[in-house]
């Protein structure tokens, strides 16, 4: 039931882009994508809802295929501050109370 | 304020003693929820409220967790006779219409 993320980890260098994938077996209404530092609170990235798709902030953006309940989280030309772990969290089509279940995890290093 | 407020930000306590997290959501938003994060980054849906009542209890392990969400007062989470598998990082949200969480920055407890 929890959304399957990968990769699992990714280090690169600045300037350099990235892809994360979130993969789902329910159907789904939404995708959650927050980023978690260290012993930090994780913080919203971005939500898309079914039948749209919407566009983040700086040069992180997302997108959300429903037939296949998947998402991808598109970092582009990496910064340093882009290091953390990112988590999708999912909101079943079933569900209609916000609940959301959290995948493992990517962890994202950028190197200078 | 903007900021959702979790306190104590660490908690020890004895196998078997009692354990209360509170959080006081940011003004105006609607909906608290309760995630349970363990050491594998693992997140666990406990409980979420909207307004004072409940709104989807389902992760709540009932023999010993309870929560309340009363107005002019902090929500709380309170742990009856802990146990070391309740060791985590016990984080608050709260959202304005469920379209993406805030979240504080936890509460570390630590049972020995």
């Amino acid at each position: 039931q929890q959304p399957v993320q990968s990769p699992q980890a990714v280090i690169l260098r600045e300037g350099e882009d990235a892809v994360i994938n979130c993969s789902s077996s329910k159907a789904l209404y939404s995708v959650h994508w927050y980023r978690q530092k260290h012993g930090e609170a994780p913080v919203f990235l971005m939500i898309l809802l079914k039948g749209g798709e919407q566009k983040g902030h700086d040069k992180i953006s997302a997108s959300f295929n429903e037939k296949k309940q998947q998402s991808s989280l598109y970092l582009t030309a990496s910064q340093l501050s882009y290091s953390g772990t990112y988590f999708c969290g999912t909101e079943p089509s079933s569900s209609n109370t916000g609940k959301l279940i959290f995948g493992q995890g990517t962890t994202l290093q950028v190197k200078p | 304020g903007e900021e959702v407020a979790q306190t104590p930000k660490h908690l020890v306590r004895g196998e078997g003693q009692k354990a209360k997290l509170y959080c006081a959501p940011i003004k105006g938003h609607s909906y608290v929820f309760w995630y349970q994060q363990v050491l594998k980054n693992e997140f666990k849906f406990l409980i979420s409220f909207q307004n004072e009542n409940v709104f989807d209890e389902t992760g709540m392990p009932k023999e010993r967790f309870s929560a309340k969400c009363l107005p002019n007062s902090p929500c709380s989470l309170e742990i009856q006779a802990t146990k070391l598998e309740d060791s985590a990082v016990y984080f608050c949200a709260s959202s304005l219409a469920l379209y993406g969480y805030t979240f504080g920055s936890g509460t570390r407890l630590t049972v020995v």
